[in-house]
């Protein structure tokens, strides 16, 4: 089955640093990805989706990049600031007859005033 | 207002006990799942239902059952507690079907079994 494979597992960066997250996945016909983002004690909220005939998104303070070859998914945060510190998952769209999300491990991002 | 409900947002269990967690949502949605966090796993799938009907089950253990009496709820019972089961359950739902539906995630019931 799908793997997602999220890297790195902790990040500290420094307000008005950016952050850089990637994931990378396996199967080659997953075509819908999203990212989540989760405050601490909070739940997950869509930050964005990334269908196959997009490479680039952008969102207010982040770019999102699929590159389908190397089949990796990144989220690029420009100019972090404190408010974005967070856990950040990438989630892959696998088809099982249902779909449902295979999510990476998560990264705990930490934005330092 | 909340689109996905979920309660107790948090519960405290003995050993040996049985809790139910409960999740109802109100975005039309036709598909429902459970998913576990904990510092081991960070998201752990579940169980995934569609229509009402268990369509995928990652859980290796038949103490967790979920319960679909209504299209709009999927509740998730957890028999013999151990505390092995603390984690927070977070429930979320979509579209059946359509491989580009984001999931809503309910916030999450916090269990702790003492």
């Amino acid at each position: 089955g799908e793997q997602v494979e999220q890297r790195p597992p902790h990040l500290s960066v420094r307000e008005g640093d950016s952050a850089v997250i990637t994931c990378t996945y396996t199967d080659p016909n997953s075509y819908y990805f999203f990212w989540y983002k989760q405050e601490p004690g909070a739940s997950l909220q869509l930050l964005m989706k990334v269908f196959s005939s997009t490479e680039i998104n952008e969102g207010q303070g982040f770019t999102v990049l699929l590159n389908k070859k190397d089949k990796r998914l990144s989220l690029n945060l420009t100019a972090a600031h404190p408010g974005d510190s967070a856990a950040y998952f990438c989630a892959v769209s696998v088809n099982t007859g249902n779909y449902k999300y295979v999510f990476g491990a998560g990264t705990r991002l930490k934005v330092i005033a | 207002d909340p689109k996905i409900i979920q309660k107790p947002k948090y519960l405290v269990a003995v050993t040996g006990s049985e809790k139910i967690l409960i999740c109802e949502q109100y975005l039309g949605h036709n598909a429902m799942y459970w998913y576990r966090q904990s510092a081991k796993k960070p998201l752990e799938f579940m169980f995934s239902y569609s229509y009402q009907k268990l369509m995928d089950n990652q859980t290796a253990s038949s103490r967790f059952q979920p319960q679909s009496s209504k299209k709009n709820h999927l509740d998730l019972q957890i028999t013999a507690l151990k505390p092995d089961d603390s984690a927070t359950y977070f429930c979320a739902s979509s579209q059946a079907g359509q491989e580009n539906s984001d999931y809503t995630f309910g916030s999450g019931t916090r269990l702790l079994v003492i």
